[in-house]
């Protein structure tokens, strides 16, 4: 059974440092990665999508790395500003017959002005 | 511009009441999907669509029931048999090549009074 971990739970780092968020799945064998970010009461937004063939994707300050074969994904923000607070989820879209993708539980990420 | 409306934003419901959430999109996606986010648990799979006039069971169905009458549309009705419903939800919709990711709408706060 595929399961997807984020770590660590939350984070707070000062404003303008470059930082690293960690998502962590058991089963290699996925369709693609996508990384959302939910500010408090919201939906999810889409920030990058990695298909299992790639290996970066970027979208400005964003860059999200896909390593399948070990298993892990991270999403690095440069130059954090305030506004980059919010709870950042990874999930991954399951290689099977079922269409589901599986969610990591999110950092909740605080920058501090 | 294309996207998903979830309507109400908040809700609230007396015990022994059912109540429909709605979950309207412009995408022209086939598939769509409903999610319970609750605090620490992360989000989890109630019902999902890949098609009209079809659906499937989540993980957590039992006290939910859907309809997928049309494309654009794919209700939410939470039924009295639903014994903790208060929770966050979410509606996304993909297109069902596993190359795309998923879009989301803004939520609906369900609140038991």
């Amino acid at each position: 059974k595929q399961e997807v971990t984020q770590i660590p739970a939350a984070l707070s780092v000062p404003e303008g440092e470059n930082l690293v968020l960690n998502c962590s799945f058991t089963d290699s064998a996925i369709y693609n990665l996508q990384w959302f970010r939910q500010d408090p009461g919201k939906g999810l937004t889409s920030l990058l999508l990695i298909q299992s063939s790639q290996r970066e994707q970027t979208s400005g300050r964003l860059n999200a790395s896909l390593d399948k074969s070990s298993g892990r994904s991270t999403l690095y923000i440069a130059a954090s500003q305030p506004g980059d607070s919010a709870t950042y989820l990874c999930a991954v879209r399951l290689h099977n017959r079922d269409d589901k993708i599986i969610f990591g539980k999110g950092t909740r990420l605080h920058i501090l002005p | 511009d294309g996207g998903i409306t979830q309507s109400p934003k908040y809700l609230f419901r007396k015990e022994g009441q059912n109540v429909t959430l709605s979950c309207e999109q412009n995408l022209n996606h086939d598939a769509m999907y409903w999610y319970r986010q609750d605090p620490g648990q992360g989000l989890r799979l109630i019902y999902y669509s890949q098609i009209v006039n079809d659906f499937q069971k989540g993980d957590i169905a039992e006290g939910y029931s859907v309809s997928r009458e049309k494309k654009e549309s794919f209700p939410l009705t939470v039924t009295s048999a639903q014994k903790n419903p208060t929770a966050f939800y979410l509606c996304a919709s993909s297109i069902p090549d596993r190359k795309f990711g998923y879009t989301f709408g803004s939520g609906t706060r369900l609140t038991v009074v």
